[in-house]
Parts: C-alpha cells; structure tokens; sequence
C-alpha cells in the first residue's frame, strides 16, 4: 500500500468551475499535511498547510482534513486557466521527511 | 528575502561518474532535504540534513551521500551514476522546530547518458 495516493488524473474542468482533488494516506499518525502545486518544468510550490481536522481557506483555495477517514482534499473555487497544474498531497509523520503521492495533472478549459 | 536557491540548473553526465548538487536554504533557515522526482511522479525524500548532521535517510543507496556546511547550505553527491539516476533533484528547506514546513529550491534536472 502507497503511504499516500491521489485520485488520477487528468483533471479537466472549465473556468469558473470548482475543481475537487482527493488524497488518502495510510499511516494513521500522520500530524501535517500540505497541498502544493507544480507548473510543468518547475518545482513545487507551496499552496497549503492543514494540521487539524475540518476546512482552512485560503483564497480560492480550502483545505479539508479527516484524520478519522484518513484523507485530505483540495478544492479550487473559480477555476483559472492559470491553475492548470500538477497538484501535490504532502503528509508528514511525527519524523522529518515529507511523503508525497504521484500527484494530479489540472487543465482548466478557457 | 532570498528563497531556495540550487546550482546547476541543468547537468548531463554519463554513467559511472560522479555529480555535486549544490543547495543554499531560505534565509532563515536551518535545515536541508534532498528529494528526487522522477517524471510523472511524486518527489522521493533521500536525506534530511540537521546542525551538519544527516537526521533522517529515505530508502536511497549508499551512493548518495550528502553533506551540510555551518552556513546551513548543502551539497548531494551520487556516486557511480545510473542511468536510472536521471531526474529532477530537489532540495527544501525549513527551520527546525517551527511547524518544519519545507519550501523548495527550482531543482536541478539531472540526464545521466
């Protein structure tokens, strides 16, 4: 089992339209968990921290977090062209590294 | 504020060489991990690098080593490269002790022929 998996892609929505990415991460003592994004070519970026259960938002973006269920989303409100992306779930243990899934690519349609 | 920075940008070797990738942290900042990220995929964590000591290790050979200067910079170094080693390479920094959010440099993208 993949410490941390995504929901595959691609992801294509129009602009303007509301773009949902789903993580699930294995181990249960799992403490931070962060969303970042990546534009092809470049390195990743960090979008978002979430450490407690419940939503943070941040912008157009909202982080959800359910320790109990054991997965992290990512919502993207009004969809731009701009956020055409490869979008990274980080999780963190109570150690020092960062585990990431394999990502999902985002195309928002003009 | 000066970000992650990483040198070379772009490095092409050949099998059986050696390569140093060069990293300077976020000012700030006192602690370096090193990921590789092969294409289509997500970074893999190599090592973490702590007060000059290596504080954690992923599940990478012995053929990368690192290293980490009293001016917090770092170096990675992979050793009888493969072709396999061709990929980009990540380094993050964060501080210790403060949430340890990492934040990444614009990597080096490594073709080993």
């Amino acid at each position: 089992q993949k410490e941390v998996e995504q929901n595959s892609g691609p992801l294509s929505v129009p602009e303007g339209a509301i773009a949902s990415l789903n993580c699930t991460y294995s181990d249960r003592g799992s403490q931070s968990f962060f969303w970042y994004r990546q534009y092809s070519g470049k390195s990743p970026e960090l979008i978002m921290s979430i450490y407690s259960n419940g939503d943070k938002e941040d912008g157009r973006f909202t982080a959800q977090l359910n320790k109990a269920s054991q997965y992290v989303s990512l919502l993207i409100r009004d969809s731009q062209p701009s956020d055409s992306a490869t979008y990274l779930c980080a999780v963190k243990l109570n150690d020092y590294k960062l585990s990431f899934g394999a990502g999902t690519t985002v195309t928002v349609r003009a | 504020d000066a970000g992650v920075t990483q040198s070379p940008t772009h490095l092409i070797k050949t099998r059986g060489q050696q390569v140093t990738l060069r990293c300077s942290p976020k000012s700030g900042h006192d602690t370096v991990s090193w990921y590789q990220q092969a294409l289509g995929q997500g970074p893999q964590f190599i090592f973490q690098y702590y007060e000059e000591e290596e504080r954690q290790r992923g599940n990478f050979p012995d053929r990368f080593s690192g290293h980490q200067f009293p001016n917090y910079s770092s170096e990675l170094n992979v050793n009888a490269l493969l072709l396999g080693d061709s990929a980009l390479y990540l380094c993050a920094s964060s501080l210790t002790g403060q949430g340890e959010t990492q934040y990444f440099g614009p990597g080096t993208r490594l073709l080993v022929l």
